[in-house]
């Protein structure tokens, strides 16, 4: 694999459904980013790390909670979801962020009912 | 705070005709800026950036964009246009330092159509 993947590409889950997504990237990068984008709006961030710390929270539900284990790994897990959360949501990569050059997954197509 | 503006939601060319999509930025230092093009349900690829090299910056496909401090712009172009640039077009920018440290600001997106 190569670039940056996000498992799964499509996830359908009810609004008492807990679920997780996963980002993971093979580019040697410290920075980590998650993105919602929803139709008609701009993309909006989400989520930050930086050397596994979280540096920004953008005033995220508290329904959605980023975990980064690892400078290679992200994960968004998903409860009590409101059918408003349905977007896409990418996961993107930096160097760090004194090198601003992101670089996306394809994304992850979330529905709730 | 910075922000990105880009002009017209939706574009629609022939195909062979000059692309033209506009951006324009505000940022209080000088900035990096960025396009990007996504392809339906797929994720944002990067076309080009802007580092404050050389203003006239050429990317993949066939993509440049020219940063003109004056004009507050990073317009992308493309001589000929082709059938398979049909996406959506995005436009971001990152001002180093303070709260957009890292972080980028994207405009609202530009959908291009090409007709054959």
């Amino acid at each position: 694999e190569t670039g940056v993947t996000q498992t799964p590409r499509h996830l359908v889950m009810g609004m008492t459904n807990k679920k997780s997504l996963k980002c993971e990237q093979h580019l040697g990068h410290n920075a980590m980013y998650w993105y919602k984008q929803s139709a008609k709006k701009p993309l909006e961030l989400m989520f930050v790390y930086n050397f596994k710390e979280q540096t920004e929270n953008n005033s995220v539900p508290s329904r959605f909670s980023p975990e980064c284990p690892n400078s290679s790994h992200l994960f968004l897990h998903l409860h009590t979801l409101q059918p408003e959360d349905s977007a896409l949501y990418l996961c993107a990569s930096s160097q760090d962020l004194s090198e601003p050059t992101q670089y996306f997954g394809p994304g992850t197509r979330l529905l709730v009912l | 705070a910075q922000s990105v503006t880009q002009l017209g939601s939706h574009v629609s060319v022939s195909e062979g005709a000059l692309v033209l999509l506009r951006c324009n930025y505000s940022s209080s230092v000088p900035p990096y800026l960025f396009w990007y093009v996504q392809y339906p349900n797929q994720g944002l690829q990067l076309l080009l950036k802007y580092t404050s090299a050389a203003t006239l910056v050429k990317g993949i496909n066939g993509f440049e964009a020219e940063f003109k401090k004056s004009e507050t712009s990073f317009h992308l172009t493309k001589p000929s246009a082709h059938m398979s640039d049909a996406a959506e077009y995005f436009c971001a920018v990152e001002g180093a330092g303070g709260t957009s440290y890292g972080k980028l600001t994207f405009g609202q997106g530009t959908i291009l159509t090409v007709h054959p």
